[in-house]
């Protein structure tokens, strides 16, 4: 099992559209999930991370975790094409704080 | 300059040279990785080093050997390496499991290389 899954996409949704993007993890022992933003030739940059279970809003997007699912997603609200990027879900290891997984990324294209 | 800057950009070898890549962080950051990137593959960790000490190695052939001189700068060593390490390599720092502040990574914009 890989450590860290998401959907590869690409996810296309319409502007104005809700998008969801899912992610699931291995370690049961992981607390600290991530979600960053990769436009196409530039680095990854981090735009939400939730410790607890449950929902954390800020601004457009809303990232939600459930621990015993082992699943975390990312709600962005009234998508606009300026997302249309790759996002990377990143858990740390829950016995090595400085390992950084990340999952393969979901490919979301916002269509005008 | 500030962020976390990756030189050189491009590079171009061939499987008998030995080049390194450079990263420098501006940020008083404590950790500093190593990741690679490929085409249609999740970003893949390679090293971490935390306050100098190295304190994850994701079994990485010992064709790539990395070095950290003081928490602001990190090393890539490069030698005999093959067609199939060509890649995007991002380096990336952050405040480190020591302090307990969020584990949010700064990357920098990647250096991409080329093994002929």
């Amino acid at each position: 099992q890989k450590e860290v899954e998401q959907n590869s996409g690409p996810l296309s949704v319409p502007e104005g559209a809700i998008a969801s993007l899912n992610c699931t993890y291995s370690d049961r022992g992981s607390q600290s999930f991530f979600w960053y933003r990769q436009y196409s030739g530039k680095s990854p940059e981090l735009i939400m991370f939730i410790y607890s279970n449950g929902d954390k809003e800020d601004g457009r997007f809303t990232a939600q975790l459930n621990k015993a699912s082992q699943y975390v997603s990312l709600l962005i609200r009234d998508s606009q094409p300026s997302d249309s990027a790759t996002y990377l879900c990143a858990v740390i290891s829950g016995t090595s704080y400085d390992k950084v997984i990340f999952g393969p990324g979901t490919s979301l294209s916002v269509i005008p | 300059e500030t962020g976390v800057t990756q030189t050189p950009r491009h590079l171009v070898m061939g499987m008998t040279n030995k080049k390194s890549l450079k990263c420098e962080q501006h940020l008083g950051h404590n950790a500093m990785y190593w990741y690679k990137q490929s085409a249609k593959k999740p970003l893949e960790l390679m090293f971490v080093y935390n306050f100098k000490e190295q304190t994850e190695n994701n079994s990485v052939p010992s064709r790539f050997s990395p070095e950290c001189p003081n928490s602001s700068h990190l090393f890539l060593h490069l030698h005999t390496l093959q067609p199939e390490d060509s890649a995007l390599y991002l380096c990336a720092s952050s405040h480190g499991a020591s302090t307990g502040v969020s584990w949010e990574l700064f990357f920098g914009e990647g250096s991409r290389l080329t093994v002929l």
